[in-house]
């Protein structure tokens, strides 16, 4: 089966740095997602990483070192709007593509 | 451009009540997901389909069936409705190795 831990919630300011740390354990590794959630919000896809390195999208960055089976999300130039729920997710090693998601990290953006 | 769309987005049910929850996408995709989203839980796999007419168990598929009659519907089914099953529902499509497209959830009270 496959399991994964993040933290339970991070706070920050407005402006500043955050990284979500992720670790997971999976008897086949196929790539490591992220997803944001706002409250009452459905996820959306924000970033997917299948080799080692960084990934960057504007403010949101990604990382993986398949290693250390560990991967992190970096968001930059934090706003107001970035408070939400953000989940990592890998892909399973059974014949067919489904995620298994991690319980989530609350991040709390305060002015 | 719907997307995911799900119904109903509320309902509450009594003990032992049955109910079906609809899932239609737009984007042509083979594969669909029923998920349930408790409280520090993160997002748990009930059903999935590969395709028109497969159906396939995710990590949590007590008390649930589903149908995938036509490749654009997804429905999940509770047959006799227990207060463990209060809980958020989210639908998602993909085409296998594509990021989810999630629907907007239903939000499901058993009392």
């Amino acid at each position: 089966g496959q399991s994964l831990e993040q933290p339970s919630e991070v706070t920050a300011v407005e402006g500043a740095i955050v990284q979500i740390n992720c670790t997971y354990q999976t008897s086949g590794f196929y790539g490591l997602s992220w997803y944001q959630q706002h409250d009452g919000g459905a996820p959306t896809f924000l970033s997917y990483n299948a080799l080692d390195g960084l990934e960057e999208t504007g403010r949101f960055s990604s990382f993986l070192s398949r290693s250390d089976s560990y991967g992190y999300l970096l968001l930059q130039e934090l706003q107001m709007k970035d408070s939400a729920s953000y989940f990592c997710a890998v892909r399973s090693s059974s014949g067919y593509s489904t995620l298994t998601f991690g319980k989530g990290t609350m991040l709390l953006v305060s002015p | 451009n719907a997307g995911v769309t799900q119904t109903p987005k509320f309902r509450v049910l009594k003990t032992g009540q049955s109910m079906t929850l609809l899932c239609a996408q737009d984007m042509n995709h083979e594969y669909m997901y029923w998920y349930r989203q408790d409280p520090g839980m993160g997002l748990r796999l009930i059903h999935y389909s590969v395709g028109e007419g497969t159906t396939a168990k995710g990590e949590v598929p007590d008390g649930y069936n589903v149908s995938r009659l036509k490749k654009q519907n997804f429905l999940l089914g509770l047959e006799s409705a227990a207060p463990s099953q209060t809980s958020v529902y989210f639908c998602a499509s993909n085409n296998g190795v594509s990021p989810l497209h999630f629907g907007n959830g239903t939000r499901l009270t058993v009392t």
